[in-house]
């Protein structure tokens, strides 16, 4: 079936760039996500790329699509401590219903 | 802004106990969600609805049964607690053209 697959663990120092990769097995996706979880709160939309695009830019947000290797990637830049979140990328399923599929989530942790 | 509202953030409730979750939305949207969220599983759904008194299972729908007599509410059920249904419920429903979801705030449910 459907998988979307993260890494579970991102480190990164105050100030640098961060990036969080997925893979996804649907070929069929019209539009893939990122959504940011903060602690004790729901998940909340950042960004969303259509499938049709390689490249999106939203502020300090940048994501990548490589749609032949089903690669995604968030790219936040000058990462600040209020970036500390969990990451989940999700994959938005062609057909009825508008389920998503999410992958497992990357929490990233900003250190000074 | 659309809101997706969860009645209760934390439940304790004991093996054997029927439980109700209830999930709100005020934005008239076809389109419901239920999750349960777990650590390194990332989002599971549990079940869906697309319509009033219309219900679809989703991956790991055993145990869980779903109400939706209203289109704003979409209420989760545990027939008979166990506690390895002790996790975090998320409720979602459609947002936007782009199919992105809206979620509540979440509940934490421990079954002791």
């Amino acid at each position: 079936g459907e998988d979307v697959e993260q890494s579970l663990f991102l480190s990164v120092r105050e100030g640098d760039s961060s990036v969080i990769n997925c893979t996804y097995t649907d070929s069929s996706s019209t539009y893939l996500y990122w959504y940011k979880q903060e602690p004790g709160a729901g998940l909340q939309l950042l960004t969303y790329i259509f499938s049709n695009m390689d490249m999106k830019q939203d502020q300090r947000l940048t994501v990548l699509l490589n749609k032949k290797d089903k690669h995604l990637s968030l790219r936040i830049a000058d990462t600040q401590t209020g970036d500390s979140a969990i990451y989940f990328c999700a994959d938005g399923l062609e057909g009825g219903y508008n389920k998503l599929i999410f992958g497992a989530g990357t929490r990233l942790a900003v250190h000074p | 802004d659309v809101k997706v509202t969860q009645s209760s953030r934390y439940l304790v409730k004991r093996t054997g106990e029927k439980v109700f979750l209830e999930c709100v939305q005020d934005m008239d949207h076809e389109n419901m969600f239920w999750y349960r969220q777990d650590p390194g599983l990332g989002l599971r759904l549990i079940y869906f609805s697309y319509d009033v008194k219309m219900k679809e299972k989703g991956d790991i729908p055993e145990g869980y049964s779903v109400s939706r007599e209203k289109k704003e509410r979409f209420s989760l059920i545990l027939e008979s607690a166990s506690t390895n249904q002790t996790s975090m419920y998320l409720c979602a429903s459609i947002s936007s053209d782009v199919g992105g979801y809206t979620f509540g705030s979440g509940t934490r449910l421990t079954v002791v």
